[in-house]
C-alpha cells in the first residue's frame, strides 16, 4: 500500500519568487515512480514533472525541478520564478512499478501567485 | 495534441436517479482510468482497465457503480442509485500501458451534484 501527504493545504508567494512544496510519503515497492500534478482551477489536470525512485539525481523541468531524499520518503517541489499561471492545486503523487500502476494522491496544495 | 475527452462536464441530479459519465482515452492508449475526486481531496482509483478488460475495481462500490469498456476504447461509469455523497468530480485517465511509469493523461472531469 501507498499513502502520501501533503502537510500545506494552502501557500501564497509574489510573483518572481521561489516556492518550495512538501510531499512525503510511504510505499512498500522496492520500485516506484513519483509525480507532481497541477490542476489550475476549472481546468484538467496535468503532469509537471516526474521522479523515478532509483534515479538519484532530482529532476527538473525548466522551473520546476524536485529534491528526492530517498531514504527520508521526502519528495518536494520547488517552483523558482513564480508566474501568475503557477496558481493551480498541486497534487503529489506516487505510482508501484508495473503490475501496480495505480496513482496515489495527496490532499494536495493550494498555491496562489500574487501580483 | 490528442486529449482525454469526458461528457458531460457537468452533471445535476436527484438521489436515486441513474447517472452515467463517458470518457473517450487518447487514440492507443492501452490502459483506463476512473478516479473519483471528492471536493478538497486528491482523486482516488475507482476503476482500472487494460483494453476492455478491468485490471483493478477494489475501491468500485459495486453495489451502485459499474464500468464497462466494451471495445477497448471508449468507457462508461455509471451510478445507480445516486446518492448524496457521490457529489463528486469524476475524472477519466489514459496512458499507453505497457510501460512502468507511464505518464497518466487527465480528461477535463464530470462534476457531479446529487441533490
Amino acid at each position: 500500500a501507498q499513502t502520501v501527504t501533503q502537510s500545506q493545504p494552502e501557500m501564497s508567494v509574489q510573483e518572481a519568487e521561489t516556492v518550495t512544496l512538501s510531499c512525503t510519503y510511504d510505499t512498500s515497492e522496492s520500485n516506484y515512480y513519483l509525480f507532481w500534478y497541477k490542476q489550475p482551477p476549472s481546468r484538467q489536470m496535468i503532469l509537471v514533472i516526474r521522479q523515478e525512485a532509483y534515479k538519484q539525481q532530482n529532476a527538473t523541468e525548466n522551473r520546476f525541478s524536485v529534491n528526492f531524499q530517498k531514504a527520508a520518503k521526502s519528495f518536494s517541489l520547488k517552483i523558482s520564478d513564480s508566474q501568475l499561471g503557477d496558481t493551480a492545486m498541486y497534487f503529489c503523487a506516487s505510482l508501484g512499478h508495473f503490475g501496480n500502476e495505480k496513482l496515489t494522491f495527496g490532499t494536495g496544495t493550494r498555491l496562489t501567485i500574487i501580483p | 495534441e490528442a486529449e482525454v475527452a469526458q461528457s458531460p462536464r457537468y452533471k445535476i441530479t436527484e438521489k436515486s436517479q441513474a447517472v452515467a459519465f463517458w470518457c473517450d482515452p487518447i487514440s492507443g492508449h492501452a490502459t483506463l482510468y476512473w478516479y473519483r475526486q471528492i471536493l478538497g481531496q486528491g482523486p482516488e482509483l475507482l476503476v482500472q482497465f487494460q483494453d476492455e478488460s478491468v485490471v483493478d475495481d477494489s475501491q468500485l462500490p459495486k453495489d451502485r457503480f459499474s464500468a464497462e469498456r466494451l471495445k477497448g476504447v471508449d468507457s462508461t461509469l455509471k451510478i445507480q442509485p445516486a446518492e448524496l455523497g457521490d457529489s463528486a468530480m469524476y475524472l477519466c485517465a489514459s496512458s499507453l500501458g505497457g510501460i512502468s511509469g507511464a505518464e497518466q493523461f487527465f480528461g477535463p472531469g464530470t462534476r457531479l451534484t446529487v441533490l
